[in-house]
């Protein structure tokens, strides 16, 4: 089956400027995962979404940090003003009741702010 | 607090040896614990969960509720093991991607 698709894979910009990131999650998952990993950590939860719904962004910079999922399907993160502590890896991941609630995450994108 | 150690940045044996990748987890609830690895170039894939109690690739976990630990173990390493392995919980009740995660260890398998 086709994975999670994230875009672009990279990202450079400088501190105070903005950036997106695009999500396509498997085809039929309901649930929508956006992650930040940091050089050296694990992966953080930063928001939850069930369908177009927010389930859970209780870990994100709302100040900055923003993400949508309309028609419940594709996902956009962004972030407005980049700081330089926003440079990590931002993975996206997707899970369904059919499978299990497996999260199935996407190759990432990794952001730099300089 | 919920939170997941793994002790260990990195763990170097040679092919043959046998493998322990330790976590422990500290949660008030009944958690579900899981094993993710991520091979050079790849996406994070789940391995193995506390509830599936299977053997993925050679792979077994056992969870330790008076330890609050869940060893990742392997009699014999083989060089394709080599990867980072993120032990991770999820909270009772909460999808099975509301994951928290430790920092990962990095297993190097020598030849």
């Amino acid at each position: 089956e086709a994975g999670v698709a994230q875009s672009p894979r990279y990202k450079i910009i400088e501190k105070r400027q903005s950036v997106a990131f695009w999500c396509n999650p498997i085809s039929g998952h309901a649930t929508l995962y956006w992650y930040q990993q940091i050089l050296g950590q694990g992966p953080k939860l930063l928001i939850q979404f069930q369908n177009n719904g927010v389930v859970d962004d209780s870990q994100l910079p709302k100040d900055r940090f923003s993400a949508e999922r309309l028609k419940g399907v594709d996902s956009t993160l962004k972030i407005q003003p980049a700081k330089l502590e926003d440079s990590a890896v931002y993975l996206c991941a997707s899970s369904s009741w059919e499978g299990g609630y497996e999260a199935f995450f996407g190759q990432g994108t990794r952001l730099t702010v300089v | 607090a919920q939170r997941v150690t793994q002790p260990e940045k990195l763990l170097s044996v040679f092919k043959g040896a046998p493998v322990e990748l330790k976590c422990n987890y500290s949660y008030s609830g009944s958690p579900e614990l899981f094993w993710y690895v991520q091979y050079s170039r790849q996406r994070l894939q789940l391995l193995l969960r506390h509830i599936s109690r299977e053997s993925i690739k050679g792979f077994t976990a056992d969870l330790n509720k008076g330890e609050t630990s869940f060893h990742l173990k392997k009699p014999f390493a083989q060089e394709e093991d080599s990867a980072m392995y993120y032990c991770a919980l999820r909270p009772y009740g909460g999808s099975q991607g509301n994951l928290i995660f430790g920092k990962g260890t990095k297993l190097s398998v020598k030849p």
